[in-house]
């Protein structure tokens, strides 16, 4: 069974630092492009960004909003993406999901979702 | 960046009635190579996240009923609910997937 689980939401000031998690489980992640896609509360769905495989160079690519002050990496051996996000602002306040795009479809598996709250 | 135009952004349709919901894109999403729009819609109901109904503009995703219904191709697309159902309610949302920056439209909202 495929399962994405998001954590390292919280509470932070603006102008802080937030590092989210996505540890995977259930298929073969080092060969999945994993992507990031945030929501506010009562709002639309936006992509933050994504990461390609080793086999794609591991290309990452961002959201304009996002970025220069959002960092996505993975590490395949511990089957875990990451959100490293700086410089946040108010804006940013958003639950974020974690999902993988396979080659044979749009996004087909979602995490649950973490909340991040930026304010002072 | 492709901006993804949905309308309307809700509806109220009675239960056993249809539900149209459409999508266009600013530039094509159909890959020409491929002969494959890059075009998925999504239904999200509240607290949860999105679930992947239709991917390539028409292919529905194993386990979800047939009254659901993708069609068109290059900027313009339809998401067809033939009978909308009660757990139907929800929001919709169509995606490209061709080029990143991957964008969303802005979602309908359907009610009975």
């Amino acid at each position: 069974e495929v399962q994405l689980v998001e954590s390292g939401g919280g509470l932070v000031q603006p102008g802080g630092s937030l590092k989210l998690s996505c540890a995977a489980s259930g298929f073969t992640f080092s060969g999945s492009a994993m992507h990031w896609v945030r929501q506010a509360s009562g709002k639309g769905l936006e992509w933050v960004g994504r990461i390609r495989s080793k086999a794609n160079n591991y290309a990452t690519a961002y959201a304009g909003s996002v970025k220069g002050r959002f960092t996505i990496s993975r590490d395949d051996s511990k089957n875990t993406a990451y959100l490293q996000m700086n410089s946040l602002k108010t804006e940013d306040t958003a639950v974020y999901y974690c999902t993988r795009l396979p080659i044979t479809s749009g996004f087909d598996y979602w995490g649950q979702g973490t909340l991040v709250t930026v304010s002072s | 960046d492709i901006v993804m135009t949905q309308s309307p952004d809700s509806l109220a349709v009675s239960l056993g009635e249809r539900a149209t919901i459409n999508c266009k894109s600013s530039q094509s999403v159909l890959y020409s190579s491929k002969n494959e729009n890059y075009l998925a819609w999504y239904q999200q109901k509240p607290g949860q996240p999105p679930k992947l109904l239709i991917s390539w503009a028409s292919t529905r995703e194993s386990g979800v009923p047939d009254r659901f219904s993708g069609s068109g191709s290059g900027a313009d697309f339809t998401l067809t609910i033939s009978s909308l159902q009660a757990e139907d309610v929800a929001v919709y949302y169509c995606q490209q997937y061709y080029t990143p920056p991957l964008t969303f439209g802005g979602g309908t909202k359907v009610e009975i």
